[in-house]
């Protein structure tokens, strides 16, 4: 499959419950990323991983837990989340410049993954 | 940091109108623009961009204008069709440790009425 691929595509889960969400791109980007689009808040930036490392934490609850193992795999660990935490989480990736560098390209979003906590 | 205001929210023309999309951006060192589409269910694209050493660009029915001075840039869509309807949103860059953030508007409901 090509793009950026998210699994599952929907997801119901417990307060106590714990879950991952999944993303993988096949662009060769060096850049990922999660967002959480709710009502409220349109596209909510959350984390975001540069050749592997995090470089951005949104104030994000300890109860997301993100893990970039490598450049092409991104997961969410979810833990004992609340009903507000339902939303589409969206992960996108792109190609970053390197370290001082100011190239802006497009972000590429994955399909989502469409959250209810019970 | 970077701060986007995108107006308005919802927004509905006739079918063949022109419609325009605002916003307005905090930070004077950015320097690209993107506009994303959203239909419903599915995910944003890219439909056009802006870097800062222009200030129009056209694609066929839609266009991006910006003004630097007052830090704001706006979508025009003309002769609108109903595929046209979609959430758009606007955004602007920052740049940490060598990757891209972009902080996006707040999204305009575009709704094209036949």
């Amino acid at each position: 499959e090509t793009g950026v691929t998210q699994t599952p595509r929907h997801l119901v889960m417990g307060m106590t419950n714990k879950k991952s969400l999944k993303c993988e791109q096949h662009l060769g980007h060096n850049a990922m990323y999660w967002y959480k689009q709710s009502a409220k808040k349109p596209l909510e930036l959350m984390f975001v991983y540069n050749f592997k490392e995090q470089t951005e934490n949104n104030s994000v609850p300890s109860r997301f837990s993100p893990e970039c193992p490598n450049s092409s795999h991104l997961f969410l660990h979810l833990h004992t989340l609340q009903p507000e935490d339902s939303a589409l989480y969206l992960c996108a990736s792109s190609q970053s410049g390197t370290s001082g560098g100011m190239s802006y390209n497009e972000q590429f979003f994955g399909p989502g993954t469409r959250l209810t906590v019970l | 940091g970077e701060n986007v205001e995108q107006h308005p929210s919802t927004l509905s023309v006739q079918e063949g109108d022109s419609a325009v999309i605002k916003c307005t951006y905090s930070d004077s060192a950015s320097n690209y623009f993107p506009w994303y589409k959203q239909e419903l269910g599915k995910r944003p694209q890219l439909i056009i961009d802006i870097r800062s050493n222009v200030g129009e660009k056209k694609d066929q029915r839609i266009a991006v204008t910006l003004n630097k001075t007052a830090k704001h840039f706006s979508l025009h869509i003309t002769e609108t069709q109903p595929e046209d309807s979609a959430v758009y949103f606007c955004a602007a860059p920052l740049i940490i440790q060598g990757a891209q953030k972009l902080v996006f508007g707040q999204g305009t409901r575009l709704t094209i009425n036949p």
